[in-house]
């Protein structure tokens, strides 16, 4: 069973540049859900997928979008990045029945510099 | 707005000293209540999910226990392999829930 991939690992970018995250979800698990992760605080929800389209936003501003594909693997989109989006950015599968627990992938740490 | 508090903040164990780690909650009616493991560099792994007060969960060193306001986790005879931060979070039963609210973590450390 393949787990929750993330990729870059590590992200290093500049005050108002755009970035792309990509996750692959666990084998079997149809929704997608991002969360991040500031240092030394707690995950904080950004956004789920189910079915391509988008299920439910946590308190983030547009700048922060996302795309579901056929395959349930996605991507995080950030515009005009500001320092405060320095983080490590989770993604996390699971089956659509609320009781399936969610399995989160390793991160992409980025940067704003 | 849901609301999660965990104590203490960081916690040093001898190993083999027993302990737990509080998890405090707030929501308007609660669906489900998770742990989470996190190792520095990684993302959370799943421990438990509690559903109801009363509820008892074990596995190895570990139980998680669930009243209506609070959650604890008791470690028992702890390894320095436990040492991590241990995460707390609530899924809301309305109309949210999609989505998990985590407490900011204890982070655990025990030493040999």
């Amino acid at each position: 069973e393949t787990g929750v991939t993330q990729s870059p690992t590590h992200l290093i970018k500049t005050r108002g540049q755009q970035v792309t995250l990509r996750c692959s979800s666990q084998s079997g698990h149809n929704t997608v859900s991002w969360y991040q992760q500031a240092l030394g605080q707690g995950p904080q929800f950004i956004f789920q997928y189910y079915r391509e389209e988008e299920n439910g936003r946590g308190n983030f501003p547009p700048r922060f979008s996302g795309l579901q594909f056929p395959n349930y693997s996605s991507e995080l989109n950030v515009n005009a990045l500001e320092l405060d989006d320095s983080a490590l950015y989770l993604c996390a599968s699971s089956l659509a029945s609320s009781d399936s627990p969610l399995h989160f992938g390793n991160g992409t740490r980025l940067t704003v510099t | 707005e849901d609301q999660v508090t965990q104590s203490p903040e960081a916690l040093r164990l001898q190993e083999g000293e027993s302990s737990s780690l509080n998890c405090s909650y707030t929501v308007s009616g609660l669906r489900g209540l998770f742990w989470y493991r996190q190792d520095p560099g990684k993302g959370p792994e799943f421990l438990f999910t509690l559903y109801s007060a009363g509820e008892e969960k074990e596995k190895e060193r570990l139980k998680a226990t669930l009243t209506k306001k609070e959650s604890f986790l008791h470690i028992t005879a702890p390894k320095p392999e436990d040492s991590a931060t241990y995460l707390c979070a609530v899924q809301p039963s309305g109309g949210s829930n999609y989505k998990l609210t985590f407490g900011k973590g204890t982070l655990l450390t025990v030493n040999p």
